[in-house]
């Protein structure tokens, strides 16, 4: 039973453009939702979170964007810089366990 | 503040035999939490420890099993190992029991031969 779900294995974007990584969820239980970035050999590391009481967050370059109702949510980095290639996980927490997607990875492109 | 280190790195290993891996948390953090990443399973839950007890655990076979000490390190073993544990394995700090955010080490890369 996969809670937390990123159906894009992977994504291309031009350096410059816009990317818009996507994850759906199943538990209206979860209280935040996190997305994590991980570049080969290493432990990801956070990046952005929100809370299940808002629907926008913003940090620099990184969105995330909340639909509660759809029970999605999706981080947008606008530009998009090569060192943004990586790997992104979107997690969602509820009181006892945060739950990890399969990731996202993300190629830019020059 | 130093961050999460696990220990060791890599290990290879042969089927049947058991392994035991290390992390120390971040310094205040009671919570730590056990993931396997493998290609295409994204980050699978294993445990998690919190004062010494293990609050929760994940879908895995009784041969994956863990422990916390007093001074909040934790350690994963895996008994009688079989191809499939080949992973990477993630060990991840939090203040609190599902803190908002975990913190991760780098992750022991482990190859069951």
């Amino acid at each position: 039973d996969q809670q937390v779900k990123q159906n894009s294995p992977s994504l291309s974007v031009q350096e410059g453009r816009i990317s818009i990584l996507n994850c759906d969820y199943t538990n209206s239980m979860f209280d935040y939702f996190l997305w994590y970035k991980k570049y080969p050999a290493e432990g990801p590391t956070f990046l952005i979170s929100i809370s299940s009481i808002k629907d926008k967050n913003e940090d620099g370059r990184f969105t995330v964007f909340l639909n509660k109702s759809a029970k999605h949510l999706s981080l947008h980095i606008v530009p998009s810089q090569p060192g943004d290639s990586a790997v992104y996980f979107c997690a969602a927490k509820r009181w006892d366990k945060i739950i990890f997607g399969k990731g996202t990875r993300l190629h830019i492109l020059p | 503040k130093a961050g999460v280190t696990q220990t060791p790195r890599y290990l290879i290993k042969t089927r049947g035999q058991q392994v035991t891996l290390s992390c120390s948390p971040i310094s205040g953090h009671r919570s730590v939490s056990w993931y396997q990443q493998t290609p295409g399973q994204g980050l699978q839950f294993l445990f998690e420890y919190f004062s010494e007890t293990q609050r929760n655990k994940g879908n895995f076979p009784g041969r994956f099993s863990g422990r916390q000490f007093s001074n909040s390190r934790s350690e994963m073993n895996v008994s009688t190992l079989e191809l499939g544990d080949s992973a990477l394995y993630l060990c991840a700090s939090s203040s609190s029991t599902g803190g908002t955010e975990a913190f991760f080490g780098q992750g022991t890369r482990l190859t069951v031969v």
